[in-house]
């Protein structure tokens, strides 16, 4: 089965500065979709960014970079100029096959982020 | 576009009794998932539906169902209700199959006394 791990319970950051956060994953699968989810306070999950595994390029949306090895099977997050709003729970998701003709999304246990001013 | 609610949004139940969640995908979305969100356990998968189809289950008791209807909005049900089932129930739609980009709704914060 496949396994998302993410090794930094928490983590915490000044604002403006630059923080990664830390997920691996474990499959015997070469096709998939990786993800950061993000969960605020307010509890409403939202996607961050996404990663096609095909892709060698490391997918970027605006301050939010990811550092996919694939070999390595790791998917770091790394947030820069970070800002108050960014502080919430970080989840990485492996999205995959999971047996007979399903996929299905599997999160790690999340790391929260905490942004001081 | 509205996004994916549910409701409700709090309630409390007593060991032994059922409940019923909601959840109303985005317009034009037609696979709804759901998920139980625990502090000890994280984000565990309980269903996915499609077209009206369980296309997928975690691994959860029977005591744990769902349905999809016509117009895709989803009920999750959990029966004879444990002290070990308060949780927040997360469900989120999805327009794309295949992907794993999904949209959640605030969730549904179950206690059980």
């Amino acid at each position: 089965a496949q396994t998302v791990t993410q090794s930094q319970p928490e983590m915490s950051v000044q604002e403006a500065e630059t923080v990664t956060l830390s997920c691996t994953y474990d499959t015997s699968e070469s096709d998939y979709y990786l993800f950061w989810y993000k969960q605020p306070p307010s509890r409403q999950m939202i996607l961050v960014i996404r990663q096609e595994a095909y892709k060698q390029q490391n997918a970027t949306e605006n301050r939010f970079s990811v550092n996919f090895q694939k070999a390595a099977k790791s998917f770091s997050l790394k947030i820069s100029d970070s800002q108050l709003g960014d502080a919430a729970m970080y989840f990485c998701a492996y999205w995959g096959f999971s047996g007979g003709s399903n996929y299905k999304l599997t999160f790690g246990k999340g790391t929260l982020l905490t942004v001081n001013p | 576009k509205a996004g994916v609610t549910q409701t409700p949004r709090y309630l409390i139940k007593t060991r032994g009794q059922q409940v019923t969640l909601s959840c109303s995908p985005i317009s034009g979305h037609r696979s709804v998932s759901w998920y139980q969100q625990t502090p000890g356990q994280g984000l565990q998968f309980l269903f996915e539906y499609f077209s009206e189809t369980q296309r997928n289950k975690g691994n959860f008791p029977g005591r744990f169902s769902g349905r999809q209807f016509s117009n895709s909005r989803s009920e999750m049900n959990v029966s004879t209700l444990e002290l070990g089932d308060s949780a927040l129930y997360l469900c989120a739609s999805s327009g794309s199959l295949g992907t794993g980009e999904l949209f959640f709704g605030e969730g549904s914060r179950l206690t059980v006394l």
